[in-house]
């Protein structure tokens, strides 16, 4: 089955700079990779998905690229704020609605 | 925003005993989830459910665990004789199939402790 590691998994960085976030898989037929948000005592959120189509994917400060040949994709968040301290999953499965494979997750902390 | 509630938040429950975690999914949703995650560990899939059936689970579901959708809003997930190893955040998740794209809303979990 599906295998996704996620380095690293903890995170620092200074208010203001870029973080990113690496992940691979395992199964060549996966499509869809999403990137999840927790924040403390609440559920995942969604905050950027790419399918297996495109290559780069941007909403404001945050980016997604998906390398398909070599089986890893990547979180950029730019402009760092406090706010975005939280743990961030990637996923990978074979199409939005299959089982979600999740990366172990990495802990970001954004020092103001 | 519309979201997914779970209930309970927290419940501590005797090893050998029934547990039933409930699901409000978004109003239009079709697809049902049920992920957990171990203290400390990944998120892992338990079970998908589509149309009043079972789409797909994963090896953790085996024969103590399942799933029903008793009436149009609730999806529970049932846990028939707990274990310790059972102790674990419970988040449930629904998806609506849209032109723009298919996305997954989590709950914020359900925190099962088996002692």
């Amino acid at each position: 089955g599906e295998n996704v590691e996620q380095h690293p998994s903890t995170l620092s960085v200074q208010e203001g700079d870029s973080a990113v976030i690496k992940c691979t898989y395992s199964d060549s037929a996966s499509n869809y990779f999403p990137w999840y948000k927790q924040e403390l005592g609440k559920g995942p959120q969604l905050i950027i998905d790419i399918r297996s189509n495109v290559g780069e994917k941007k909403d404001q400060r945050i980016a997604v690229t998906l390398n398909k040949t070599a089986k890893h994709f990547s979180l950029h968040i730019t402009e760092t704020q406090p706010e975005d301290s939280a743990v961030y999953f990637c996923a990978a499965s074979l199409n939005a609605g299959n089982m979600l494979t999740f990366g172990g997750g990495t802990r970001l902390m954004v020092k103001p | 925003e519309p979201e997914v509630t779970q209930t309970p938040s927290h419940q501590v429950t005797q090893m050998g005993q029934e547990v039933i975690l409930r699901c409000v999914p978004i109003s239009n949703h079709l697809y049902f989830y049920w992920y957990r995650q171990i203290l400390g560990q990944k998120v892992e899939f338990l079970v998908s459910f589509y149309n009043n059936e079972i789409s797909e689970k994963s090896e953790i579901f085996d024969d103590q665990f399942s799933v029903e959708r008793p009436d149009g809003s609730n999806f529970t997930l049932k846990i028939r004789s707990t274990k310790l190893e059972d102790s674990a955040m419970y988040f449930c998740a629904s998806m609506r199939q849209g032109v723009s794209g298919n996305t997954i809303y989590f709950g914020e979990g359900s925190w099962l402790t088996v002692v």
